[in-house]
């Protein structure tokens, strides 16, 4: 089985700097591995997937994310964040080539300061 | 044209009432799932179907019970309610293995 932790609930950063989410997983098969963005009263949104290859993978928004396998974390970063970035934030992970469910981390709030 | 929709939006009902919440893709998909969202945003997968079969069913009550009359469709029918019902009910579907899930936009539920 798969599981997610995200380390963080909430993360609180000024305008304009820039932001780091913690994701680690743990699973005895290989992963994909997602973030999702929830924006107040809305349905998840695909950010960024990493399924093989390349282990950085850019997303929407500018946001990218660094798949590490031997620290078997995916954290999310963004250089320079704005207040429309405000959500919460989701890391969520499947089984690699199985029809299987996508478990979800608890989600990291990131809170823009002005 | 939305990619996965759910109806109601809102749904405000009493204890005990009886009640459905409706699912629809037109993203050609085939397998379907519902997750239920509590209010510190944790989200649990409750069940998953692939091409109209049952492929994933999770801890979940027996008042819960899903119907797929089609692989576009998995409705969510929900017994007796209970108070601790009352979260945001997320339908989403996905292409097959190893992508993404395409979620709706939730259904608020909040039993009275």
């Amino acid at each position: 089985a798969q599981s997610v932790t995200q380390l963080d609930s909430q993360v609180p950063v000024f305008e304009e700097a820039p932001v780091e989410l913690r994701c680690n997983y743990s699973s005895s098969v290989s992963v994909y591995l997602f973030w999702y963005v929830q924006y107040p009263n809305q349905g998840l949104q695909l950010l960024l997937k990493y399924l093989s290859g390349s282990t950085l993978v850019k997303g929407i928004n500018g946001f990218e994310a660094e798949f590490n396998k031997s620290q078997t974390s995916f954290h999310l970063r963004k250089p320079s964040v704005h207040i429309s970035d405000t959500a919460e934030y989701f890391c969520a992970v499947r089984a690699a080539n199985r029809d299987d469910k996508i478990i979800f981390g608890k989600g990291t709030r990131l809170h823009i300061l002005p | 044209d939305t990619a996965v929709s759910q109806t109601p939006k809102y749904l405000v009902t009493q204890m005990g009432n009886d009640k459905s919440i409706k699912c629809e893709q037109n993203l050609g998909h085939d397998t379907m799932y519902w997750y239920k969202q509590d209010s510190k945003k944790f989200l649990k997968i409750m069940f998953s179907y692939n091409n109209k079969e049952l492929i994933i069913n999770e801890t979940v009550p027996n008042r819960f019970s899903p119907k797929s009359p089609d692989k576009a469709h998995l409705n969510l029918h929900i017994n007796s309610l209970e108070l601790g019902d009352s979260a945001v009910y997320f339908c989403a579907s996905s292409p097959g293995t190893g992508t993404e899930a395409f979620f709706g936009q939730g259904t608020r539920l909040t039993v009275v």
